[in-house]
Parts: structure tokens; sequence; C-alpha cells
């Protein structure tokens, strides 16, 4: 079962450049999220979605935009790279926002150069 | 005070002994308590979900105080395999899903 997959795993990027992070589920799930995990810090929120075509900034939001055209994919867009944008992106879904397991991909490591 | 504090560590533990981490959470309206474990350098995981009235699977013994916001993890008979790091992770009830500590470090010395 293939669950959350999200590419590319690893990337370096120049500043100024741009990317997409790819996130795709196949468990047919609602909810999809975007954390960043720095090192020896937790994960926060970048932006989530309860739905298709809905989407709602976390808790830093800023340098990222994402979109939800389908119950499968929410990509991650990072439109001018900057250093502070060096991180472990990780991908979740969850059947809902309650009380039930999310799962995660295997995560995308940027470096910005 | 932070959402979800945890002790960073590392514990260094014999194999085989008894480890307890704690985890406090600031917001009193959370609904939803879970353990993950992450690996180095690999996705969190769920380990379990923490209920009320305590619940164990196998080895593992997690906890919920929620008059003192405050929640457990024990693992007995440790194994070199439980080294990782352990997230303790509330759901607020909002949409915007989980909030996750920064992790508390677990190193199992043979």
């Amino acid at each position: 079962n293939a669950g959350v997959t999200q590419t590319p795993k690893f990337r370096i990027l120049k500043i100024g450049q741009s990317m997409t992070l790819q996130c795709t589920q196949d468990m047919n799930h609602n909810y999809m999220y975007w954390y960043r995990q720095d090192p020896g810090m937790g994960l926060k929120l970048i932006y989530y979605s309860v739905g298709a075509g809905i989407t709602d900034k976390g808790e830093v939001p800023n340098g990222y935009n994402v979109s939800r055209s389908t119950t499968e994919d929410f990509p991650l867009r990072l439109e001018l790279a900057a250093p502070s944008q060096t991180s472990v992106y990780f991908c979740a879904s969850s059947y809902s926002a309650h009380n039930t397991e999310a799962f995660f991909g295997q995560g995308t490591r940027l470096t910005v150069v | 005070r932070k959402e979800v504090e945890q002790d960073p560590g590392p514990f260094n533990v014999p194999e085989g002994a008894t480890v307890a981490f704690n985890c406090t959470y600031s917001n009193s309206a959370s609904q939803s308590f879970f353990w993950y474990r992450q690996d180095c350098r690999k996705e969190p995981k769920l380990l379990m979900s923490v209920y009320s009235s305590g619940n164990e699977d196998g080895r593992f013994t997690a906890q919920l105080n929620r008059a003192s916001q405050y929640i457990s993890l024990l693992i007995r008979d440790s194994k070199l395999s439980d080294s990782a790091t352990y997230l303790c992770v509330v759901n607020k009830g909002g949409a915007d899903g989980l909030t996750f500590g920064k992790g508390t470090h677990l190193i199992i010395q043979p």
C-alpha cells in the first residue's frame, strides 16, 4: 500500500529559485497537512486542507503556497527560496481532524544555498 | 508556556530497563492525545493513542491526567530497537490537526 507519497526525497535549491514539493495519498483522506521540521525542533504546520478546493494557513505559512484541486494531491510551492526554508518537509493525511491517526510521507530534505 | 512540552533528553537507558517520559500541554480544551515514534531521518509514525483511562500495548503504557494536563509513556523491558525520538502529540480539536512536542530522544544501550 502506497499511503502518502512525497517527491522529491532530496533537493538543493539556490536562493531565489522556486520549486514544488509533491504529495499524494491513496487513502481517500479529506484532511492533508504540510509540516516542516528543523533540527531539534518539533513539527510546525505550514498549511492544511480539509478537502478538495479548501486550504488554510498553519503556524508558519510565509514563503509557501498550496493548492488542493483533488482529494489525492496537495502540492506545496516555494516561490522564492530563502536559506531559512532549509528544512525537512513532511506531508501528512488523516481521515478526520479528531482522534485519528495521521499518516506521513517519507519527507523531503530541502537545502537552500 | 509552550503548547506541548517534553524533556528532550537524551535518555540513555540499559537494555531491559524501564523508562518513562512525560509531556505537558497548555490548552485545556485539547481533545485527543498520542505518542508518535520517529526514527532518525524518518517520518513520524503513530505508536499509540492515549486515553483518559490509561492504555497498554505490550511493553508500552500511556496515561493521561487531564486535571494536570500531563501525558506519560512507560516502556518496560526496553529493547535496542526502542531507540528513537518519541513525540508527544495533542489535538486541540480544530481542523488544523495535531500539535507536536519537540520529542524525547531515547537511546537503549546494550
